[in-house]
């Protein structure tokens, strides 16, 4: 597609449920990352899948977050046993190359809501 | 990563030129200046990237300082829709993290 496709946009889930989060990158683009931003806060890292290498998952925080890339393109990012201060936007961005030098293209997000 | 500083916020006037600066003196020699903006409830949008030269792309045109502790993102004929923050971020080659601050919120007055 044109741009980074997240689904669903928004999600409300009751406190303990199990949530998955879908990134469709641009077609081509070998770099995808995961990032979320709470109310009024900066954008936090959370993960970065680049090919067929391990990803770095140094931003999860916690071990209730985990993440896959299916096949080098589309990801799912699960949280199990949502809290409330899971809530937030999860962001999904992908870039053509890993590198200083290339640009993200972020999708539109997902909002999450833990009640 | 070595850190910006922006300005919280500023206004221009519509279809006016707008140039937001950024400090960014603990620069490093291999760091490249990324240029990013949020419109209300979207993700963050490229908006301009570069190294060391001055560069110009369709939304926007990047002037670095001679010594790079310094740049300057220069939107050429603001319009309403130009309102967002902005953030000026270092990229580090082989850190793949984007550390976001809390940029420059800008304000079109019409």
């Amino acid at each position: 597609g044109a741009g980074v496709s997240q689904s669903p946009s928004n999600k409300v889930t009751e406190k303990g449920k199990d949530v998955e989060l879908r990134c469709d990158p641009i077609s081509g683009h070998t770099a995808l990352y995961w990032y979320r931003q709470s109310l009024g806060q900066g954008l936090e890292f959370l993960i970065y899948f680049q090919g067929n290498s391990a990803p770095d998952k140094s931003g999860l925080p916690s071990d209730r977050f985990s993440a896959e890339r299916t096949g080098g393109s589309v990801s799912t990012l699960t949280i199990q046993r949502t809290q409330q201060e899971d809530s937030a936007v999860y962001l999904c961005a992908s870039s053509l190359y890993p590198g200083a030098e290339y640009g993200y293209t972020f999708g539109s997000g997902t909002r999450l809501t833990v009640v | 990563d070595a850190k910006t500083t922006q300005p919280n916020s500023m206004e221009s006037n519509e279809e006016e030129p707008v140039h937001l600066p950024c400090n960014h003196s603990t620069i490093s020699g291999t760091d490249y200046i990324h240029w990013y903006r949020q419109l209300p409830s979207q993700g963050p949008e490229y908006v301009i990237h570069g190294l060391t030269s001055n560069v110009n792309n369709r939304m926007a045109s990047l002037a670095i300082a001679e010594d790079r502790k310094s740049s300057t993102l220069i939107l050429h004929r603001a319009t309403l829709r130009d309102a967002a923050v902005y953030y000026c971020i270092l990229r580090t080659f082989g850190n793949e993290k984007l550390t976001f601050g809390t940029g420059t919120r800008l304000t079109i007055i019409p």
